[in-house]
């Protein structure tokens, strides 16, 4: 299995909701990340787990809430959010860290848009 | 500091052409590893290769090559009779074994470049 596969696909939901976007891997990586991706930007780094401990959170607003439950499971937990905050919210995976040449592999990606 | 750039916005060739996506990189470190991803209009990041600063071997699996260039920091990605399915953003990204980013998982993407091969 060398893929990453994320849910839900598309959401939209109001700035007063709260839900969570899943992602999950079988690849035995033990590094873990978080993307926001806007229209024609390239992916912006939000998060990186590694073996499931919190390595890098790249000031994001506490509105969103990242989660590592275990080495295969990445959630990110979304609160209050705002318009601006829609986006293409990627997934990835890597073997261990502490390698540059660890190439990322992507899941599809959650369609965020906020009403 | 870690830099990508890619020049080409945006490239529109007919199907069969040859097309070159340009990628410079900027890196203080010796070590360091160059990448490719490719993002079609569903969405997902598709890796397509990965090279390390000490092999600058051009490499070529079935229409692609890439022609890696130390002396010009260069990284550059041909896409031989091209295909409509090859339309699609192309992302160039680095990371370096002395950035401390870079270890601890930050990838540095280019901007990305549009590509749409017309049938």
């Amino acid at each position: 299995d060398t893929e990453v596969t994320q849910t839900p696909k598309h959401l939209v939901m109001g700035m007063t909701n709260k839900k969570s976007l899943k992602c999950e891997q079988h690849m035995g990586h033990r590094a873990m990340y978080w993307y926001k991706q806007k229209a024609k930007k390239p992916p912006e780094l939000m998060f990186v787990y590694s073996y499931e401990k919190l390595s890098i959170n790249e000031s994001v607003p506490s509105r969103f809430s990242p989660e590592c439950p275990n080495s295969s499971l990445l959630n990110l937990h979304l609160h209050a959010l705002q318009p601006e905050d829609s986006a293409l919210y990627l997934c990835a995976s890597s073997p261990p860290m502490g390698l540059a040449s660890n190439e990322q592999f992507f899941g599809p990606g959650t369609r965020l848009t906020v009403l | 500091a870690q830099k990508v750039t890619q020049a080409q916005t945006e490239i529109s060739v007919v199907e069969k052409e040859d097309v070159t996506l340009d990628c410079v990189y900027e890196t203080r470190d010796t070590t360091y590893y160059l990448f490719w991803y490719k993002q079609p209009p569903s969405g997902e990041l598709v890796f397509l290769i990965r090279r390390n600063s000490f092999d600058e071997q051009n490499e070529i699996s079935g229409r692609y090559s890439w022609n890696f260039q130390k002396s010009t920091s260069s990284f550059n990605f041909t896409i031989t009779a091209s295909q409509v399915v090859d339309s699609a953003v192309y992302f160039c990204a680095l990371r370096s074994t002395a950035d401390r980013g870079s270890t601890l998982g930050r990838l540095y993407f280019g901007r990305g470049t549009q590509l749409t091969v017309w049938p």
